[in-house]
């Protein structure tokens, strides 16, 4: 079954504003990963974030993960339009062998207009 | 340098074909996947592979058959194609078995008619 929704599925944003996706999971999890999806090509990693800490930071990214409430969000501060594209989450739920699969959300599309 | 690589990048067939995607990672990593992302974006693991070991199955039709020649190397075989698996195949490749950071290829468009 799907561990994670990320919310909203869509958010459009005025480049230089700050976009913020949520993701919510069902089970526990070793770690936690964000990837972006642009148009018509392959996911690329972003930012992973370990099931025992709560917040990390990669230049304009800040991702927060709270695994009493089971979510996580993905910050981007000042958005261009190149941030334009699919933002999804990923679990790792641990398994009695330890993690071994991500577990993809559906996505956020976030539009970033000139 | 490209890191994971797919080809076909576009597939376009007809129903009951047998046809291959091949996939190969030059990052030197242990781990493979095949991942089908549908129409709605939605993207569900099939397939893991650990150097050339079947590790993930999960619940596809035995008309998908995957192949590691090496662990540089996994290809998808699909067998008597139908509507339904029409979709974009995405392979992707870890260093860590247990759920680390995974490089995505480009993904190759099926289409079956």
């Amino acid at each position: 079954s799907q561990q994670g929704e990320e919310d909203p599925q869509a958010l459009s944003i005025q480049e230089g504003e700050n976009a913020t996706m949520n993701c919510s999971y069902k089970t526990s999890i070793n770690n936690l990963q964000w990837y972006r999806q642009n148009s018509g090509r392959g996911l690329v990693h972003l930012i992973l974030i370990r099931s025992n800490e709560r917040e990390k930071h990669s230049g304009r990214l800040r991702v927060t993960l709270d695994t009493s409430k089971k979510s996580s969000s993905l910050l981007i501060t000042a958005s261009r339009a190149a941030d334009t594209a699919s933002y999804f989450c990923a679990t790792a739920p641990i398994t009695q062998g330890g993690s071994e699969k991500l577990v993809f959300g559906k996505g956020t599309k976030l539009t970033v207009n000139p | 340098d490209t890191a994971v690589s797919q080809t076909p990048k576009y597939l376009v067939t007809q129903m009951g074909n047998d046809k291959s995607i091949k996939c190969e990672q030059n990052l030197g990593h242990d781990t493979m996947y095949w991942y089908k992302q549908d129409s709605k974006k939605f993207l569900k693991i099939m397939f893991s592979y650990n150097n050339k070991e079947l590790i993930i199955n999960e619940t596809v039709p035995n008309r998908f058959s995957p192949k590691s020649p090496d662990k540089a190397h996994l290809n998808l075989h699909i067998n008597s194609l139908e509507l339904g698996d029409s979709a974009v195949y995405f392979c992707a490749s870890s260093q860590v078995p247990k759920v680390g950071t995974q490089y995505f290829g480009p993904g190759t468009r099926l289409t079956v008619l």
